[in-house]
């Protein structure tokens, strides 16, 4: 079954620092996201991704963050600044064409920033 | 702003029964809703998705309701098994994005053997 891969698993970084989130979403799909679930709270939207170019994003994805996808398989994000809240599990996802089509979820990185 | 419920306490079952999860939603009625399964340290896997014009849809053991007038979405897992222990999430669409997905805090599911 097609697979969402995201690389690395853990991530540990200084605070400051810039860390990129790598995800290779599934190959006929269309649409790209990135989650992220801090421990013992809900999963949040932080951006949808559409022909190239960010279509949502929310009041998290600030100037922060930015995403790309600089071929025709790997989808990225990347966090400027670290800060300490920023830790948590951050889940790239895809889906197919159509909406209501459920999306498949990497295992996710987890982000710890110390 | 749509805001999603679903219920904190653990559910503790014995196998071989039904267990039923409850999702609630607080605003708008939402276009459809799915249901994902997450295990520790794992990203959510999509079980189910049920639209608003459907009352009930099936999968192997699993079935889901939605009425939209008591604004709550229902997730059975009949003839549970330990492998179903898990945490349980709903996502709704966000009003407006479709593809921006509104979640819930997920409730654990223990089945014992």
């Amino acid at each position: 079954e097609p697979e969402v891969t995201q690389t690395p698993s853990h991530q540990v970084t200084q605070m400051g620092q810039e860390v990129i989130l790598r995800c290779v979403p599934i190959s006929n799909h269309l649409y790209f996201y990135w989650y992220r679930q801090i421990l013992g709270q809900k999963v949040e939207f932080l951006v949808s991704f559409y022909n190239n170019e960010i279509s949502e994003k929310s009041e998290i994805f600030d100037d922060q963050f930015s995403v790309e996808r600089p071929d025709g398989s790997n989808f990225t994000l990347k966090i400027r600044s670290t800060k300490l809240e920023d830790s948590a599990m951050y889940f790239c996802a895809s889906s197919e064409p159509g909406r209501g089509n459920g999306y498949t979820f990497g295992s996710g990185t987890r982000l710890t920033v110390v | 702003s749509q805001k999603i419920e679903q219920n904190s306490e653990a559910l503790n079952i014995q196998e071989g029964k039904t267990a039923t999860l409850t999702c609630n939603y607080t605003n708008y009625s939402p276009a459809y809703l799915q249901w994902y399964r997450q295990d520790p340290g794992r990203g959510p896997v999509f079980l189910l998705l049920i639209r608003e014009n459907e009352k009930e849809k099936r999968k192997e053991r699993l079935k889901v309701t939605f009425d939209t007038t008591l604004k709550q979405s229902l997730f059975h897992i009949t003839a549970s098994q330990p492998a179903d222990s898990a945490t349980y999430l709903c996502a709704v669409p966000n009003a407006g994005n479709n593809r921006k997905l509104i979640w819930g805090l997920g409730t654990s599911l223990a089945v014992n053997p």
